[in-house]
């Protein structure tokens, strides 16, 4: 079966403008989380989605947000980009958590945003 | 506040040695604990996990430790191929907090020379 999409791959955007990110999960799968990658900070929490409610968010400005439809495709915003912004962002899908179960993700490739 | 550590940024190993990547955390809550690999241009791959109800788990080249009292995993992969040259990134979870949330160590790049 198809992974998860991720769209665009590759951006350039610049300071102030805003920026919206795609993910398609894997079919069947209704939990979607996104993080942030760069370099030396290894993969930081953006939030998580579940049934097109956000479950969990991580520590960032809300400038960040995100939402999830009913088809449990989701994006995320970064409005008024800052340099600090340029990061690889990755999309995770999972079928359902649960107590005493690991949490295995499966990651997208990534949507690698550099902001001028 | 870091939870997840990985305090080794890099590894160089030979071709037909072993790796061993290291892992610290500090909430006791985690209960799961998990390794991804991450190629350049792709998303991180899930590769093994362990429960904190043991202290090991294998699956092929890949034998995961986990060392709860002193909250320490380890990745062991032998013998290491040149093809096992990623980022690995260790990961926990606390499941009764009944969210999908995992914590990321920074990663270590492991480098196999043939």
């Amino acid at each position: 079966k198809a992974g998860v999409t991720q769209t665009p791959r590759y951006l350039i955007k610049t300071r102030g403008q805003q920026v919206t990110l795609s993910c398609s999960p894997i079919s069947g799968h209704r939990s979607v989380s996104w993080y942030q990658q760069t370099p030396g900070q290894g993969l930081q929490f953006l939030f998580e989605y579940f049934s097109e409610t956000q479950r969990n968010k991580g520590n960032f400005p809300g400038r960040f947000s995100g939402r999830q439809f009913s088809n449990s495709r989701s994006e995320m915003n970064v409005s008024t980009l800052e340099l600090g912004d340029s990061a690889l962002y990755l999309c995770a899908s999972s079928w359902t958590i649960g107590v005493g179960r690991a949490n295995v993700l499966t990651f997208g490739a990534g949507s690698r945003l550099t902001v001028l | 506040d870091q939870q997840v550590k990985q305090n080794s940024p890099s590894l160089s190993v030979q071709e037909g040695r072993i790796s061993i990547l290291n892992c610290d955390y500090t909430n006791s809550m985690f209960d799961y604990f998990l390794w991804y690999k991450k190629y350049p241009a792709e998303g991180p791959t899930f590769l093994i996990s362990i429960s904190s109800i043991k202290d090991k788990n294998e699956d092929g080249r890949f034998t995961v430790f986990l060392n709860k009292s002193a909250k320490h995993l380890s990745l062991h992969i032998v013998p290491s191929q040149p093809g096992d040259s990623a980022v690995y990134f260790c990961a926990a979870s606390a499941s009764s907090s009944n969210t999908g949330k995992l914590i990321f160590g920074q990663g270590t790049t492991l480098q196999v020379k043939p």
